[in-house]
């Protein structure tokens, strides 16, 4: 059965340098999105992308967000300076309608 | 504005107890999805099962059971003869639709933490 797919699955940083986050789709979908939790608390919506662009996005996804889809199978969230508040995991999904599948996560630890 | 309630943050059973997990929903649209996920210490988020706002009928997997409700919004868990490998974080959500966008997001509700002891 397809799956998402994300590496790493655990990024340790220090505050101030950039991370890149990588998830690889369902190959047939359309629709990807990023979510974060932050440790303890609840699972919460980054941003979703379609054709290439941002479709919606939260009032959490500031300018030290950015996602791309570099190479067609790809899709990859940037933060450019991490902060201590940076630190939770972070889910990929994708879909090709409502439902959405659920990437493993990859743990940020900001140091 | 689009909400998922789940009142009960920690909830302790013994091993064979049957628990209920509650799910309160909060939407505008007629036409909208129900999930829940179940998170182990792992932290992957494991598909439970989901439901469209059409289908009130109530469904039995194995232990687990969900009962939908649309005149109260709710949308309940129970695991009958609960195991220890029951013991997880689990997450009610909405699909909601953006329709500027043709996209959608999940709400997830802040989850209710179960530890069933042996």
């Amino acid at each position: 059965e397809p799956e998402v797919t994300q590496t790493p699955s655990h990024q340790v940083t220090q505050m101030g340098q950039e991370v890149i986050l990588r998830c690889v789709p369902i190959s047939n979908h359309l629709y990807f999105y990023w979510y974060r939790q932050i440790l303890g608390q609840k699972v919460e919506f980054l941003v979703s992308f379609y054709n290439n662009e941002i479709s919606e996005k939260s009032e959490i996804f500031d300018d030290q967000f950015s996602v791309e889809r570099p190479d067609g199978s790809n899709f990859t969230l940037k933060i450019r300076s991490t902060k201590l508040e940076d630190s939770a995991m972070y889910f990929c999904a994708s879909s090709s309608s409502y439902e959405q599948y659920f990437g493993p996560g990859t743990r940020l630890t900001v140091t | 504005a689009q909400k998922v309630t789940q009142a009960q943050t920690e909830i302790s059973v013994v091993e064979k107890e049957d628990v209920t997990l509650d799910c309160v929903y909060e939407t505008r649209d007629t036409t909208y999805y129900l999930f829940w996920y179940k998170q182990p210490p792992s932290g992957e988020l494991v598909f439970l099962i989901r439901r469209n706002s059409f289908d009130e009928q109530n469904e039995i997997s194995g232990r687990y059971s969900w009962n939908f409700q649309k005149s109260t919004s709710s949308f309940n868990f129970t695991i009958t003869a609960s195991q220890v490998v029951d013991s997880a974080v689990y997450f009610c959500a909405l699909s909601e639709a953006l329709f500027t966008s043709g996209t959608y997001k999940y709400i997830f509700g802040t989850g209710t933490r179960l530890k069933v002891l042996a």
